[in-house]
């Protein structure tokens, strides 16, 4: 249990279009999920935190315009790169928030997604 | 705030050595601390946690860790290292009760088993 899927998994795309990339708790409802950034050889670096019904909250120095986040559903949580630049060619990666029996939660973690931008 | 620290950017490891991988962090009250591996082009994988309990913990792969808290580390090892450990490990903090608190991750230490 606890998956977590991310599509796609890899998308190259032009400068100055939009992507879109989702993330999905299959097999658990999750009422936050996390996106991370990670640039090569870098660790991770949180960008934003999606809420259910709500809007996201972006860690200081993230474009809230440029990456849009929706979390539609407590299963599906979306992150679009609006006008996208090669500077924003990067790994994204998101996390899935679940509730443990301990009362605590758990974060899971996604495959991940490669953005190239040419 | 909280922080986590990994020193070494490289481990370098024979393969049937031991290995270790270090982390610090710096967190207010009882964390819970994690580590993870990164394989290439790949997500993370969970392989193990500290909640309380046992200072050393036990997780996949044969790996393990210990938690000091005295001098907050929370250092990976494994007795026998294998070829196919070569990955990017993390380690990452989180405070007890912490709400929406996302994990904080190292940087990150590349771990190199020569065969």
């Amino acid at each position: 249990g606890a998956v977590v899927s991310q599509h796609p998994s890899w998308v190259i795309c032009k400068s100055g279009t939009s992507v879109k990339i989702e993330c999905r708790s299959l097999d658990f409802q999750a009422t936050t999920m996390f996106w991370y950034r990670q640039f090569p050889k870098q660790s991770l670096m949180l960008m934003a935190t999606s809420n259910e019904g709500s809007k996201a909250t972006y860690e200081q120095g993230v474009e809230k315009d440029k990456f849009l986040i929706n979390h539609a559903s407590l299963t599906l949580s979306t992150l679009t790169v609006t006008s996208a630049h090669p500077e924003d060619s990067s790994f994204y990666i998101c996390s899935a928030r679940r509730a443990s029996l301990a009362g605590d939660y758990e974060q899971y973690f996604g495959p991940g997604t490669r953005l190239t931008v040419t | 705030a909280q922080s986590v620290a990994q020193p070494e950017d490289q481990v370098n490891v024979a393969e049937g050595n031991p290995l270790t991988v270090k982390c610090t962090y710096s967190v207010s009250g009882n964390p819970y601390l994690f580590w993870y591996v990164q394989y290439p082009n790949r997500g993370l994988q969970f392989l193990l946690k500290y909640i309380t309990g046992d200072n050393l913990v036990k997780g996949s792969y044969g790996f393990e860790a210990e938690f000091n808290k005295s001098q907050t580390s929370f250092h990976l090892k494994k007795p026998s290292a294998l070829v196919s450990d070569s990955a990017l490990y993390f380690c990452a903090v989180r405070p007890r009760n912490s709400g929406n608190t996302p994990l904080v991750f190292g940087k990150g230490t590349r771990l190199s088993v020569i065969a």
